[in-house]
């Protein structure tokens, strides 16, 4: 199994500013990673896959990049809909696994 | 616009069968892949498995022995069946459509397996 390691746990940064969040893969996953944002209280909403590729309806600020091993969540000028807790997730081998968490809080 | 909602008992006994079903709405049971994923409280995220109406499923290893997915086309529906569920099963039960990536997501039910 495919272990994502996302860091930091937690990211402190203030409205307007730019976050940067990180996830390592065990394993090589060519371009197959996905990123999800998830608020309390709701389900997941998928941002990016391809590594890239941003969803539909996906505000620009949100970009994605990486391959391989080493992927990167950046938001630019970050408004206050998006503090919330941000996963990484593996879709090249099964069983398709998930990281723990980026939890993006309000300095 | 595709929506999914899951339905069954929120509350389960130790070994026992957690069963929960996902309607869909907006799309074909028939026009794509379908998953459950779950969360325990305040934990990430797990794919549990998935299900293909041709009749590919493909499940966990790490719950594989204990888990069902099955389609139900004439209603528009798929559901999940846990067994022998324990307390480390509690968890928010979600779910989604597809099986790489998940578009649409239901709201999620809430499952606690306790006496």
């Amino acid at each position: 199994e495919i272990v994502m390691t996302q860091s930091p746990p937690t990211l402190s940064v203030s409205p307007g500013e730019r976050a940067t969040l990180s996830c390592r893969a065990s394993q090589s996953l060519s371009s197959n990673l996905a990123w999800y944002q998830q608020k309390p209280g709701q389900a997941p909403r998928l941002l990016i896959y391809g590594a890239s590729t941003r969803a539909t309806g996906v505000p620009a600020r949100f970009s994605g990049s990486g391959s391989g091993t080493e992927f990167t969540l950046t938001i630019s000028s970050l408004q206050s809909g998006d503090f919330a807790i941000y996963y990484c997730h593996q879709y090249n081998n099964w069983p398709y696994t998930f990281g723990q968490g980026t939890k993006l809080e309000i300095k | 616009q595709v929506q999914l909602q899951e339905s069954g008992p929120g509350l389960v006994e130790p070994s026992e069968t957690l069963s929960l079903t996902c309607t869909v709405a907006g799309a074909s049971i028939n026009s794509n892949f379908w998953s459950w994923i779950r969360q325990p409280p305040g934990r990430g995220l797990e794919c549990i498995g998935y299900i293909y109406h041709t009749g590919r499923i493909d499940y966990n290893p790490s719950l594989k022995s204990r888990v069902t997915i099955s389609l139900d086309t004439s209603k528009n529906q798929f559901s999940l069946h846990l067994s022998s569920v324990i307390a480390a099963d509690t968890a928010v039960y979600y779910c989604a459509s597809g099986y790489e990536i998940f578009d649409y997501w239901g709201q999620g039910a809430l499952v606690t397996v306790s006496s």
